[in-house]
């Protein structure tokens, strides 16, 4: 099946510094890649859809300009924190569709546990 | 606004039986249901995605119905085992955006 690499899968990181998410389509093709956020015991909270070539669209309470989202290629989406904050530190998970898939079924990333100290 | 709610308390059940999880949903009309399955420090794995107009879908030992009317799907698995133990996401999504909407899982615990 198709797979989603995601990297890193943990950063502990200080408060004001920035940090970068990758994720990666690896046998597939997305123009569309989604970034969900998960805090412990609760639901995956989509945070933004990623659209490859055009901005991403943020859902509504979530700082544009502190989650930057980039989806330079078909198989490449970047989410950057910046600034971060102990408030963000949290679970980020990225997912996909297959671009020639008929199903909308996603493809998840394993995910990146985020510590702001 | 739209809700989805799971069953809120971990289910613990033995091995050998069914499990089985809710799923209920208010203010939303979902084109299909999805259900995954995501373990500690994982993302979530497809598992079964069902459409408006289908009533039960099967996979292996996975069944899941869904019932436009009551707004409520059922996942089970029966002759569950102690791999089986997780958390179970259903998702609902609409023919626009392809965006998915969570629910908050359904922690399963199988003994031996």
């Amino acid at each position: 099946g198709a797979v989603v690499s995601q990297h890193p899968s943990r950063v502990i990181c200080k408060s004001g510094t920035s940090v970068k998410i990758e994720c990666r389509s690896l046998d597939f093709q997305a123009t569309t890649m989604f970034w969900y956020r998960q805090f412990p015991k609760q639901s995956l909270m989509l945070m933004a859809t990623s659209n490859e070539g055009s901005k991403a669209t943020y859902e509504q309470g979530v700082e544009k300009d502190k989650f930057l989202i980039n989806h330079a290629s078909l198989t490449l989406s970047t989410l950057t924190v910046t600034s971060a904050h102990p408030e963000d530190s949290s679970f980020y998970i990225c997912s996909a569709r297959d671009l020639g898939a008929t199903n909308e079924k996603l493809f998840f990333g394993s995910g990146t546990q985020l510590s702001v100290l | 606004s739209q809700k989805i709610e799971q069953n809120s308390e971990a289910l613990n059940i033995q091995e050998g039986k069914t499990a089985t999880l809710t799923c209920n949903y208010t203010n939303y009309s979902p084109a299909y249901l999805q259900w995954y399955r995501q373990d500690p420090g994982r993302g979530p794995v497809f598992l079964l995605l069902i459409r408006e107009n289908e009533k039960e879908k099967r996979k292996e030992r996975l069944k899941v119905t869904f019932d436009t009317t009551l707004k409520q799907s059922l996942f089970h698995i029966t002759a569950s085992q102690p791999a089986d133990s997780a958390t179970y996401l259903c998702a609902l999504g609409t023919n626009q955006g392809g965006k998915l909407i969570f629910g908050q899982g359904t922690e399963l615990s199988v003994k031996p």
